[in-house]
């Protein structure tokens, strides 16, 4: 099975409106870390927003939010005020395990990632 | 702001030789990575690195790869006798726990 699925292959958005990516995952440990990065044409990856698995609160930084739904496993990225600057690839990934227990073992920082959803942004 | 540095940033070899990709992590970071991605596919782990060894590697990385710290501040993935199927991007990536993993430009290996 899949780890992290991201169903969605592309999609236009509207400048300045909001897009909702989506990101679903699946793991059996209770302690885990989700992750979204951007990909532009470059080809650089640009790490955008983290969510722990105990977090109480949804990530937020700056335009970006994380809608995290535990019992769902779905942990969406939304993209407020869209600007020509956001078309890219984004890539939704997850780190199993707690990182605490990763500074003992070593090990558990890898992350899996989805396939990701190439966002196009429309003046 | 720090940031991880990759070079070359592209690299075009012929099947059978040896490359080597490199990369200096961000200074302060103690686990170190190597991910590749073929083109239009997505990215794959191959192998962690803390403490000088290798804490997890994936089945793609098998005994034509290697990776090294040579000194303080570098981090190399050495790919031996590269074949057509080595052609992807790499990126090298650091991390200091709970922060996400703040990955370098990529290198582009291009074999011919």
């Amino acid at each position: 099975a899949q780890k992290i699925t991201q169903t969605q292959p592309g999609m236009f958005v509207q400048e300045k409106e909001a897009v909702t990516l989506d990101c679903t995952y699946d793991t059996s440990d209770p302690s885990y870390g989700l992750f979204w990065y951007k990909q532009p044409s470059s080809g650089e990856m640009i790490f955008l927003i983290y969510q722990g698995s105990y977090d109480q609160q949804n990530a937020t930084e700056g335009r970006y939010s994380l809608n995290f739904q535990k019992a769902r496993k779905s942990a969406n990225l939304v993209i407020s005020a869209s600007q020509l600057g956001d078309s890219a690839m984004y890539f939704c990934a997850m780190r199993e395990g707690p990182y605490w227990i990763s500074r003992i073992k070593a090990a558990g920082n890898k992350l899996t990632f989805g396939g990701g959803t190439r966002v196009l942004v429309k003046p | 702001e720090p940031e991880v540095t990759q070079t070359p940033s592209h690299q075009v070899t012929q099947m059978g030789q040896e490359v080597i990709l490199r990369c200096v992590p961000i200074s302060n970071h103690l686990y170190f990575y190597w991910y590749r991605q073929i083109l239009g596919q997505k990215v794959e782990f191959l192998v962690s690195f803390y403490n000088n060894e290798i804490s997890e590697k994936s089945e793609i990385f098998d005994d034509q790869f290697s990776v090294e710290r040579p000194d303080g501040s570098n981090f190399t993935l050495k790919i031996r006798s590269t074949k057509l199927e080595d052609s992807a991007m790499y990126f090298c990536a650091s991390s200091e726990l709970r922060e996400g993993a703040f990955f370098g430009q990529g290198t582009r290996l291009t074999v011919v």
